[in-house]
């Protein structure tokens, strides 16, 4: 395991469906962060996991989003209702315990465009 | 007025010049300062870190961070093609706590 996988890379969905993303950190890492990123933009953070627990979410994560971490292991981000507005590239990374910032590796990113 | 503010480009060089990238920011409890490259198509990258304020170092790479003007930088030395990719400052205020991003600045390097 060289690295964070995520899968899809790409999903083209209409609006109103659902999506799953799958994330596959660090086999040692034990955080897990799903950001997002617009084109043109940085990416915003959404959500952190330490092992299994959901530490922190953030505003932009309504509620259509829900994101778990069982086993502390792969992660799963799914979005329900799409809108257009979801268009994005949705960024996972996972980083070992105690480096923090340092630490982080992120994946290459699921791209989602809603039409 | 946006946490992060990073001038987004494009930046065009040639080939060996020295670039020089900024972010300015506004919240004083940022202690922690990073610099990611992304190519296209591709998760962010970690270039640098360095935790408060002052110099580093990285073979081509030094990042200055400047706390009392809220200002960092990256510098690279003896620009290659390769660099091309669009460059993103992060910063957060403890360690283990959420990125907050620049927008990135795309940077192209002439042959």
């Amino acid at each position: 395991d060289t690295g964070v996988s995520q899968d899809p890379r790409h999903k083209i969905t209409k609006r109103g469906q659902n999506v799953t993303f799958r994330c596959d950190p660090i086999s040692e890492h034990n955080r897990l962060y799903w950001y997002r990123q617009t084109l043109g933009q940085g990416p915003e953070f959404l959500t952190y996991f330490q092992n299994e627990a959901q530490l922190e979410k953030s505003r932009l994560l309504s509620d259509r989003f829900s994101a778990e971490r069982p086993k502390g292991s792969f992660s799963t981000l799914e979005i329900q209702r799409t809108e257009q507005g979801d268009s994005a590239m949705y960024l996972c990374a996972s980083s070992p315990a105690g480096t923090g910032n340092y630490g982080y590796t992120f994946g290459s990113g699921t791209r989602l465009t809603v039409v | 007025q946006k946490e992060v503010e990073q001038d987004p480009g494009p930046l065009s060089v040639p080939e060996g010049a020295i670039v020089s990238l900024n972010c300015t920011y506004s919240n004083s409890a940022f202690q922690y300062f990073m610099w990611y490259r992304q190519y296209s198509r591709k998760g962010p990258e970690l270039l640098m870190y360095t935790y408060s304020s002052g110099n580093k170092e990285d073979g081509r790479f030094t990042a200055q961070v400047d706390k009392s003007s809220k200002y960092i930088s990256l510098f690279i030395r003896d620009s290659q093609p390769s660099d091309s990719a669009t460059y993103l400052c992060a910063m957060s205020a403890g360690n283990n706590r959420k990125l907050i991003w620049g927008l990135g600045t795309s940077l192209g390097v002439n042959p």
